[in-house]
């Protein structure tokens, strides 16, 4: 079972923020919090991962709380194209080294 | 660079039919290789993962099998095909995160396999 639970959709104003939360309450100390999105119809593209910092790229920013239970995907200027389904997992760090999903948040960029 | 392949970008199958989709990495050398599926509307489904030729590991028990041949090919396969194997296949690859955990995974553009 995936090690995470996310709202089902979300809806987000173009240009402004989209702030994408994350609940891992039962992460362990070595394990990345990982952030992927699904555009319709293609293969999921990754965007940013974290184990306890802040992180920030060209795509996002990855607020992790200090207790890593939960994180917040942040987008700092939603534009339409960044409508897609928004994964976030931890990444398990054992020798089987499975990549569990789960169901993800919906993002709806609204003109 | 690192890429992998994945094909047909599409199939159409009758049931009961055999089926053989191939995933081959390029540019690294003992990846973790990953099946997913997804059925219209949903969320990504592990099938099966492999780290290693040979060795293969299934997450849901069902119609399909997996083999790992060569180091970076990746075969999902299934006998005879039910209407409800129909769906988006995902291949992926990674790093083994026991030794690299900063690293992601990287996903094929898939497959839509529709069975009729």
């Amino acid at each position: 079972d995936a090690k995470t639970t996310q709202p089902t959709s979300m809806d987000c104003a173009e240009g402004r923020a989209a702030n994408l939360p994350c609940n891992h309450s039962t992460i362990s100390g070595n394990e990345y919090v990982y952030w992927y999105r699904q555009i319709h119809s293609q293969g999921p593209q990754y965007i940013i991962h974290g184990l306890k910092n802040n992180e920030t790229n060209e795509m996002a920013s990855l607020i992790i709380t200090e207790d890593r239970k939960s994180s917040t995907l942040i987008l700092p200027h939603a534009t339409l194209r960044d409508t897609a389904v928004y994964y976030c997992i931890v990444r398990t760090l054992n020798r089987d080294d499975k990549i569990i999903f789960g169901k993800g948040t919906r993002l709806h960029i609204l003109p | 660079s690192q890429t992998i392949h994945q094909w047909p970008a599409t199939l159409v199958q009758p049931v009961g039919s055999p089926l053989s989709l191939e995933c081959t990495v390029e540019g690294t050398s003992n990846p973790n290789l990953y099946w997913y599926r997804q059925a219209a509307g949903r969320g990504l489904q592990l099938l099966f993962y492999s780290v290693g030729i040979g060795q293969i590991s299934s997450e849901v028990p069902q119609n399909l099998s997996a083999s790992r041949p060569q180091d970076r090919q990746f075969i999902l396969s299934s006998k005879k095909l039910l209407l409800s194997d129909s769906g988006f296949y995902l291949c992926a690859w990674s790093v083994r995160a026991s030794r690299f955990p900063n690293t992601e995974a990287f996903f094929g553009q898939g497959t839509r396999l529709t069975v009729v």
